[in-house]
């Protein structure tokens, strides 16, 4: 088994829908991380989490909100998303205070 | 001045070729350089990590830095098309620990 995994894979979803990403990290790390991936733009780094306390929040919409229960999981619900938050959307894990990052498969996100 | 900047792709080599891929930064206080490799459909896997000026072998990859000119390299030996992929500079340190990428580059190995 891969040492972070998200799901969904893909998914499709419309402008008033609401639905949440999973990612669940096996490494025993404490720290984890959301990032968004477009094309031609370098990873935006959106959430951090320490010891399950969000430590960074750079200046996401509220339409996209964090949930982190334990070290091990992290959430993302999306809700009234629009079509430019279509992307490719990554989490990642690492010791607290560790540069390396151990990233996710990703989920592929469409807003229609 | 972006804090991060990878030269644009796309890039196309024949089987066998050197490749050179690139990086240069702004903040001197970055301590941390990585190269990651991201295939299609798939998350970015860490391939190269250093955190000091010189080079780093490994296998067919050597990463190399040069603090004093903020510029930091990945050589590609005897490319095969299975290095075909995007590469992604990513650099820490400093006073966050925070990676900040590059926009990455497509490397493409032609059989």
């Amino acid at each position: 088994e891969t040492g972070v995994t998200q799901t969904p894979r893909h998914l499709v979803m419309g402008m008033t829908n609401k639905k949440s990403l999973k990612c669940e990290q096996h490494l025993g790390h404490n720290a984890m991380y959301w990032y968004k991936q477009s094309a031609k733009k370098p990873l935006e780094l959106m959430f951090v989490y320490n010891f399950k306390e969000q430590t960074e929040n750079n200046s996401v919409p509220s339409r996209f909100s964090p949930e982190c229960p334990n070290s091990s999981h992290l959430f993302l619900h999306l809700h009234t998303l629009q079509p430019e938050d279509s992307a490719l959307y990554l989490c990642a894990s690492s010791p607290v205070g560790g540069t390396e990052a151990f990233f996710g498969q990703g989920t592929r996100l469409t807003v229609v | 001045q972006k804090e991060v900047e990878q030269d644009p792709g796309p890039l196309s080599v024949p089987e066998g070729a050197i490749v050179s891929l690139n990086c240069t930064y702004s903040n001197s206080a970055f301590q941390y350089f990585m190269w990651y490799r991201q295939y299609s459909r798939k998350g970015p896997e860490l391939l190269m990590y250093t955190y000091s000026s010189g080079n780093k072998e490994d296998g067919r990859f050597t990463a190399q830095v040069d603090k004093s000119s903020k510029y930091i390299s990945l050589f590609i030996r005897d490319s095969q098309p299975s290095d075909s992929a995007t590469y992604l500079c990513a650099i820490g340190g400093g006073a966050n620990s925070k990676l900040t990428f590059g926009k990455g580059i497509t490397l493409s190995v032609r059989p």
